[in-house]
C-alpha cells in the first residue's frame, strides 16, 4: 500500500488477555518505529527496528511488552496480560533510511491502533 | 536523555491573528534536528517544519516560521494568518542521528476561534 498500515484499528480486549498489533511499514523502509500516545499526551518511544534488528527497546515500559519484525519488513507488538493501564493508542512509523538527516521528512506515521483494556 | 517541554497545553487564537507556541529542550548535543508536528482531529501526524541545529537560519513555511534559540535550547513556532484548519493538537519534536528516533513534548492544543 502508499502508507503505513496498521491492524486493527481498535481493539477491545478483557484484563488478562494477550494482544498483537501489526504494523505494515511502507515498501522498501528500512526503520520501523513504535510509539505509545495516550489521550491528551504526545507520543511516547517504544521501540525501533532497523531491518529485522531490534536496535532500542528502551522505551517498552515492561516485559509483557515485546516487539518483533522476523523479515525486516511486516513487525508485531505484543502486549501479553492486558491491564487497564496500557490503553492507549500505539502508533507505527516507518523511514527509508537509516539516520536520514532528513528524517522529518520520510518518516511516516500509520493511523494507529485504539486498544481499550476492559 | 533528551527531554522537549511544551508549557502551554491549551492556547487560542481568533482568526486571522497570529500566535506563538513555546517549546524547550534539554540535550548536550550539537548536532541534532528539531520538528513541529500537527494532530488534527483525525489523528494523523502531519509534519510542519523542520530546523536543523546547524543552521543559524529560522525555518520558514509559508504562515509557520520558527524562532530557534540555540544557545537557549528554545525552538517555538509561529502561525501567522491562523486559518480554522489550524485547529489541532502541536507537538514539538527533536531528533539525534544515532540516538532514539523523535523525542516528542507533550503537546498544545491549539484552537482557531472564528
Amino acid at each position: 500500500g502508499a502508507g503505513v498500515s496498521q491492524s486493527p484499528r481498535y481493539k477491545v480486549t478483557k484484563r488478562g488477555q494477550d494482544v498483537a498489533l501489526r504494523c505494515d511499514p511502507i515498501s522498501g523502509h528500512v526503520s520501523l518505529y513504535w510509539y505509545r500516545q495516550a489521550l491528551g499526551q504526545g507520543p511516547e518511544f517504544l521501540t525501533y527496528f532497523n531491518y529485522e534488528a531490534q536496535q532500542d527497546k528502551s522505551g517498552l515500559p515492561n516485559d509483557r511488552f515485546s516487539a518483533e519484525r522476523p523479515e525486516g519488513s511486516i513487525s508485531t507488538l505484543t502486549i501479553q496480560r492486558t491491564e487497564q493501564r496500557d490503553s492507549a493508542m500505539y502508533r507505527c512509523a516507518s523511514s527509508l533510511v537509516l539516520e536520514d538527516p532528513t528524517f522529518g521528512n520520510t518518516i511516516y506515521f500509520g493511523e494507529g491502533s485504539w486498544l481499550t483494556v476492559v | 536523555a533528551q527531554t522537549v517541554t511544551q508549557s502551554q497545553p491549551e492556547m487560542s487564537v481568533q482568526e486571522a491573528e497570529t500566535v506563538t507556541l513555546s517549546c524547550t529542550y534539554d540535550t548536550s548535543e550539537n548536532n541534532y534536528y528539531l520538528f513541529w508536528y500537527k494532530q488534527p482531529p483525525s489523528r494523523q501526524m502531519i509534519l510542519v517544519i523542520r530546523q536543523e541545529a546547524y543552521k543559524q537560519q529560522n525555518a520558514t513555511e509559508n504562515r509557520f516560521s520558527v524562532n530557534f534559540q540555540k544557545a537557549a535550547k528554545s525552538f517555538s513556532l509561529k502561525i501567522s494568518d491562523s486559518q480554522l484548519g489550524d485547529t489541532a493538537m502541536y507537538f514539538c519534536a527533536f531528533f539525534n542521528s544515532g540516538n532514539t528516533p523523535l523525542v516528542f513534548g507533550k503537546g498544545t492544543r491549539l484552537s482557531v476561534i472564528a
